[in-house]
């Protein structure tokens, strides 16, 4: 079991929103404001979409966004796109001890 | 851009060894800290450890699985990141990653070499 919850699966139709939700504790995702989120198409490396709960490195349309409320970060896609299908993980800071955590992932199907 | 390669991986017994390897350009490797990410089969990614950059110190940390057989290791003169993996396990199967880690977030990855532990 993943250290970070995430829906094993989301989808959503071309031009509509969808939400992954990634749940911790207060031990990471409630405790620090480093929660990540990276897209991944099996085979590939995984690519950054968001850091820092809610900022978008350039290069990454900003259709994608990132908010945190508690111990839940979210990653919201509008527009989505038939190239949004992919896997996405979130990751989270966790203190010194246990340095880093990942969530389970969430595969987006876009119908 | 930074390119990162992983090689290494393959088919290894039960308590046996393997190294993998990460070589990397595009970017200015010395003054980078690296870490290494894995999936099993089926699952989520899991965080294996880092490595400083040297002028940062150079040291390492691990998570706690693979704390005392694996060991992360840099040679700036190669551009290249190491994995040594000793007394491997079963559940130490899946996908390895090398990534380059600047500050709070993982900025680039490699795609990845599958280990396959299994007698």
């Amino acid at each position: 079991q993943s250290a970070l919850t995430q829906p094993r699966s989301v989808s959503g139709s071309p031009g509509q929103s969808v939400t992954i939700s990634c749940t911790g504790t207060s031990s990471d995702v409630g405790g620090y404001n480093y929660v990540s989120w990276y897209q991944h198409y099996p085979g590939k490396a995984p690519k950054l979409m968001i850091y820092d709960v809610t900022k978008r490195p350039s290069g990454v349309p900003d259709r994608f966004s990132g908010s945190k409320s508690g111990n839940t970060a979210s990653l919201t896609i509008s527009g989505l796109q038939a190239e949004d299908e992919a896997d996405y993980y979130c990751c989270s800071y966790a203190g010194s001890y246990t340095s880093w955590v990942f969530g389970g992932g969430t595969k987006l199907t876009v119908l | 851009e930074a390119q990162l390669v992983e090689s290494g991986g393959g088919l290894v017994k039960p308590g046996g060894s393997l190294r993998l390897s990460c070589a990397a350009s595009g970017f200015t490797f010395s003054n980078a800290w690296m870490s290494w990410v894995r999936q099993a089969p089926g699952k989520g990614l899991e965080w294996v450890g880092r490595i400083q950059s040297k002028t940062d110190g150079g040291a390492t940390d691990y998570a706690a699985p693979v704390k005392g057989r694996f060991t992360i290791s840099r040679d700036d003169s190669k551009n290249t990141l190491y994995l040594q993996m000793d007394s491997l396990k079963a559940e130490d199967t899946g996908v390895y990653y090398c990534a380059t880690r600047i500050g709070s977030y993982y900025g680039s990855w490699g795609q990845g070499t599958l280990v396959t532990v299994s007698s």
